[in-house]
């Protein structure tokens, strides 16, 4: 079965500074989606940026982007200049083509002024 | 901006008691989910249901589970005889397809259980 693991459970970051998120995956899929969603205090699920497996070229979504290693099975996020609105709880998915998406158990960021 | 609307917000219920909690998913979406989120724990899939069928359960979704879509518009998850640790948050998803595209997610449902 699938995993996805998030080793960070807690992060922290000071504004405008530039943060990395970990997650790494298990799969011996070669036809897979990642997603990285953000909760914030709300509750509310909010996609934050996806990427296709069969695309080498690393996702990129304004301040956030994405360091997808295929052969490692990581996919890690990098927030840059980061604001205090980016303070959440981030998840990791994964999805099989045909499947629900599953996720990591999420990392909580502070971010600080 | 369409959006995903899940009702109630915060349900409370005793032990023992059947619950329904409702959604609306967003009017061209094709496929609906229902995930579950237990308190500082990770979200986990329910059910997603495609064509007015169950596509994909996974092993939480047992015989207490069931989901409907009644009409049109709503898509509802029952569950009966509800126990402590159903105490969870639930969100609704929806999707126009079933993979690489962004599911949109409700605002999610407290159930608290006492």
């Amino acid at each position: 079965a699938q995993t996805v693991t998030q080793s960070q459970p807690e992060m922290s970051v000071q504004e405008a500074e530039t943060v990395t998120l970990s997650c790494t995956y298990d799969t011996s899929e070669s036809d897979y989606y990642l997603f990285w969603y953000k909760q914030p205090p709300s509750r509310q699920m909010i996609l934050v940026i996806r990427q296709e497996a069969y695309k080498q070229q690393n996702a990129t979504e304004n301040r956030f982007s994405v360091n997808f290693q295929k052969a490692a099975k990581s996919f890690s996020l990098k927030i840059s200049d980061s604001q205090l609105g980016d303070a959440a709880m981030y998840f990791c998915a994964y999805q099989q083509a045909g499947t629900a998406l599953i996720f990591g158990k999420g990392t909580t960021l502070s971010v600080s002024s | 901006e369409p959006e995903v609307t899940q009702t109630p917000s915060h349900q409370v219920t005793q032990m023992g008691q059947e619950v329904i909690l409702r959604c609306v998913p967003i009017s061209n979406h094709l496929y609906f989910y229902w995930y579950r989120q237990i308190l500082g724990q990770k979200v986990e899939f329910l059910v997603s249901f495609y064509n007015n069928e169950i596509s994909e359960k996974s092993e939480i979704f047992d015989d207490q589970f069931s989901v409907e879509r009644p009409d049109g518009s709503n898509f509802t998850l029952k569950i009966r005889s509800t126990k402590l640790e159903d105490s969870a948050m639930y969100f609704c998803a929806s999707s126009e397809l079933l993979q690489n595209t962004e599911a949109f997610f409700g605002q999610g449902t407290r159930l608290t259980v006492v």
